[in-house]
């Protein structure tokens, strides 16, 4: 089963990119990367998913490298209202970890 | 556009009391996840069902009980309280079609005493 670590939080400010690694070491060969952001008294949110090289949708950037034992998600110009608990998740059924999760703060 | 819903959204209950966490769905999915976050701890799996009719331990089942009802519900029961069961527990489902994401309810705060 792949362990997910991420940094516990990180600060940044208003117009910054902020980029967050998760590293999955034992990250199966079918395994897909997925990030989740949360919100206070909310349920998570979907994000971005990847499975390699680099994924890019209307709110972030997914890189991975071509090991895929760690991934990044990359957030262009945060404003406060990113300020949130970012979640990685590998792999899907039975075998999915997700990270205990970062909490990113966002100053003006 | 409900997604998916949780019942209650608050709870109190006394060591040994049990307790029923609802939970549906109205997209369709075949996949149904309960699970518990605990401060630091991020979301563990308690158990997974992949279709009606079946389901799987997760990562920490002891303690809990579920039922796939039919296709959009799925309940988690705890049978007799304790306090380390004090935590916030989401719902998600998923569809079958390649790697989708899940998509998670608003949780039930549940303290026991």
């Amino acid at each position: 089963l792949a362990k997910t670590t991420q940094p516990i939080s990180m600060d940044s400010y208003e117009g910054q990119e902020v980029n967050i690694t998760c590293s999955h070491n034992n990250i199966a060969t079918n395994d897909y990367i997925t990030w989740y952001q949360q919100f206070p008294s909310q349920g998570p949110r979907f994000i971005i998913q990847g499975y390699k090289t680099k994924v890019t949708n209307e709110v972030a950037s997914l890189f991975i490298p071509a090991d895929r034992k760690s991934s990044t998600l990359s957030l262009p110009r945060v404003s406060l209202s990113d300020t949130a608990v970012y979640y990685c998740l590998v792999g899907a059924r039975l075998a999915q970890r997700f990270g205990a999760g970062t909490r990113l703060t966002v100053k003006p | 556009n409900a997604g998916v819903t949780q019942t209650p959204k608050f709870q109190v209950l006394k060591t040994g009391q049990s307790m029923t966490l609802q939970c549906a769905q109205d997209m369709n999915h075949n996949s149904m996840y309960w699970y518990r976050q605990d401060p630091g701890m991020g979301l563990r799996l308690i158990y997974y069902s992949a279709s009606e009719g079946t389901t799987d331990k997760g990562e920490v089942p002891n303690g809990y009980n579920v039922s796939r009802l039919n296709k959009r519900e799925f309940s988690l029961r705890l049978e007799s309280a304790a306090p380390s069961q004090t935590s916030v527990y989401f719902c998600a489902s998923r569809g079958a079609e390649g790697n989708q994401p899940q998509h998670f309810g608003d949780g039930t705060r549940l303290s026991i005493l």
